[in-house]
């Protein structure tokens, strides 16, 4: 089975803080691995994916085999970060989506 | 249009009624996805169909729930009886292909819908 855990339902920071929104997963294969993001009425959308090692508005994430972990981090928050974030898990079949973490982050 | 659209954008109902969500995914794309979206339950699968293969429906979470995918583009998602707990949004998603671990075109990333928010009284 695959599973997604975000243990934090809520993230507050200040602006211009470092910020780490956790992801860790569980799976028995080679996991590939993705952050979505929602703004506000928007539509959800991505925002990176492991294998493309890629870093989309500041934002990187590493994926750990070790530990079974995606943390999503950014080294300095914008107030524009607020938004609903969901890391998803792809296996063998079906995309599945942690539970998200809603970052707010204060000016 | 472009993107994926879903219909009605909202939908009241009064509990044990039926209901059906339309999905238009985006033109080509082979996966479709349906998910629910609620306070404290975040993105729950419910099904997924992937060109002409069986649809997966293990997150289907009774068997008042139902999907079908005519000729491999719209998709319907039908909720017999509702109850209060159906109350969510469900949202829509379609992907050109599932990855394939490598790096190239069109992998991996799925397109979602504005979603179909479901009030049930």
């Amino acid at each position: 089975a695959q599973r997604v855990t975000q243990p934090e339902k809520l993230l507050s920071v200040f602006k211009g803080a470092p910020v780490e929104l956790k992801c860790n997963y569980s799976y028995s294969g080679s996991p590939e691995l993705f952050w979505y993001v929602q703004y506000s009425r928007q539509r959800l959308q991505l925002l990176l994916r492991h294998i493309s090692r890629e870093s989309i508005k500041g934002f990187t994430a590493d994926l750990n085999k070790g530990e079974t972990s995606f943390h999503l981090k950014k080294p300095f928050a914008q107030e524009e970060d607020s938004a609903m974030y969901y890391c998803a898990l792809q296996g063998a079949q079906k995309l599945v989506f942690g539970q998200g973490t809603r970052l707010t982050i204060n000016p | 249009g472009a993107g994926v659209s879903q219909s009605p954008s909202n939908k009241v109902t009064e509990k044990g009624k039926d209901v059906e969500l339309r999905c238009d995914p985006i033109s080509g794309h082979t996966a479709l996805y349906w998910y629910r979206q609620s306070l404290g339950q975040g993105l729950e699968f419910l099904i997924y169909f992937q060109g002409n293969s069986a649809p997966d429906k293990s997150g289907l979470p009774s068997d008042r729930f139902s999907a079908e995918r005519t000729g491999g583009s719209v998709s319907t998602l039908t909720i017999q009886r509702t109850q209060q707990e159906d109350s969510a949004v469900y949202l829509c998603a379609s992907s050109l292909d599932r990855p394939l671990g490598l790096a190239g075109v069109g992998t991996g990333e799925l397109f979602f819908g504005e979603g179909s928010r479901l009030t049930v009284l």
